[in-house]
Order: C-alpha cells, then sequence, then structure tokens
C-alpha cells in the first residue's frame, strides 16, 4: 500500500554540497509531506506542501511539487554532517492517510 | 508535552508467543495511526483511528493481528501469536493539522 518512492535509495556527498532527493507517487494527493528519520529513532515532519502550491521553503529546505507528474523533489542546501539521516516523503490522499515511499538515505562526509 | 510514548522500545520473544505493542498519543490529537517497518517493505500503514474509532485496518496483515483504541490516551497493537516474519519495528503516530508526530518505535523481534 505504500504510495511514493524516493530516487535516490542513497546519495552520499561531502559537507557543504546540496542534496537532492525525488519522490514519485501514483495517485491524486491533499498534500506532499517530507520526513526525516535518524537511525534507530521515530520520523521527524520537515515541511509540508499543499496540492495548489508550486514550491515551498523552509530554512535550507526547499520543497518543489509538479501534481502533473505526480513528483516532488527536496533540496537541502549547504548540507551538514548533522543532516545525514533518511528522508522520506509522505503523501495524504483522503485527509487523513499518509503514505510513505522507500526512503532515501543521505550520508553527508565531514 | 513528551510527544508520542511507546512501549516496550524492544522486545525479544519465541514464535508463538503473544505481543502487546503500546502507545500513548499526545494529548488533544485526535487521530492515531500504526505503522511497521522493515527493509523489504519500507514503512507500511497497519491501521488508523480517528476519535478512538478504527477507520482503515486494510493494512492490518492478518488475523494475528488486532488493534485497540479504547480511549483518547491509549493504544494497543497486538499480535498472537506471534511468527518471525512480524519481527520489525512498529511506530505509533498521532496527527494535528495534518502533521504526524512518531514515537521512538518498538523493535519486535520474534525468534
Amino acid at each position: 500500500s505504500q504510495q511514493g518512492e524516493e530516487d535516490p535509495q542513497a546519495l552520499s556527498i561531502q559537507e557543504g554540497e546540496n542534496a537532492t532527493m525525488n519522490c514519485s507517487y501514483k495517485t491524486s494527493i491533499n498534500n506532499l509531506q517530507w520526513y526525516r528519520q535518524n537511525s534507530g529513532r521515530g520520523l521527524v515532519h520537515l515541511i509540508l506542501i499543499r496540492s495548489n502550491e508550486r514550491e515551498k521553503h523552509s530554512g535550507r529546505l526547499r520543497v518543489t511539487l509538479d501534481t502533473s507528474k505526480k513528483s516532488s523533489s527536496l533540496l537541502i542546501t549547504a548540507s551538514r554532517a548533522a543532516d545525514t539521516a533518511s528522508y522520506f516523503c509522505a503523501t495524504d490522499t483522503t485527509g487523513n492517510q499518509f503514505y510513505f515511499g522507500t526512503g532515501t538515505s543521505l550520508t553527508v562526509i565531514p | 508535552d513528551a510527544g508520542v510514548i511507546q512501549s516496550p522500545r524492544h522486545e525479544v520473544t519465541e514464535m508463538g508467543q503473544e505481543v502487546t505493542l503500546r502507545c500513548k498519543p499526545i494529548s488533544g490529537h485526535n487521530s492515531l495511526f500504526w505503522y511497521r517497518q522493515t527493509m523489504m517493505r519500507g514503512l507500511e500503514l497497519l491501521i488508523y483511528f480517528n476519535n478512538n474509532v478504527p477507520i482503515d485496518d486494510s493494512g492490518m496483515p492478518e488475523d494475528r493481528f488486532s488493534a485497540k483504541m479504547p480511549n483518547a490516551s491509549f493504544s494497543t497493537l497486538k499480535i498472537q501469536p506471534s511468527e518471525p516474519r512480524d519481527s520489525a519495528v512498529y511506530f505509533c503516530a498521532s496527527n494535528l493539522a495534518g502533521e504526524l508526530f512518531f514515537g521512538e518505535g518498538s523493535r519486535l523481534t520474534v525468534l
């Protein structure tokens, strides 16, 4: 019942570089969210973008949404070692059901 | 607020035993979700409750799995009997204004 799929599965970059992750999904959505998961921990909400929005910013995060292509991207600028984590997109299809993608494992090398 | 609280954090049990996982959502959140995370299948939505009522349990894998929410501050996920393929991290999350708040998870190992 997974809705989304992230790409790439794993990403390794140097500190200070930008990291871009992509998410594709299958059906119409109300909104799309990105979450972060540190190893051994629960997921933490990062940002939400509604279906009628195309771009949103929050600090070093930039999210885009293309509903015609059923895809979203998450850009983390000026990455830090502390950004090392797994990142998941989640789609809200009915207003109260959240389906998660497969995740991108990001490693930021100091 | 302490956030979503799950217990136990770790459980190791033998095949055939009953397992009960517990969750206390954040006060005031009216929706609660149970997810299962494995390497093979990622995060799977098992069941969610709205105002303590189960709304969609289509993700519950088998009759061996059951979930209850007797009141707004407590939910359980029960597996009886447990099998090795149930080994996973089980997450509980509550919802406010479209944002999910996750607990730290219960890591279950069934031998």
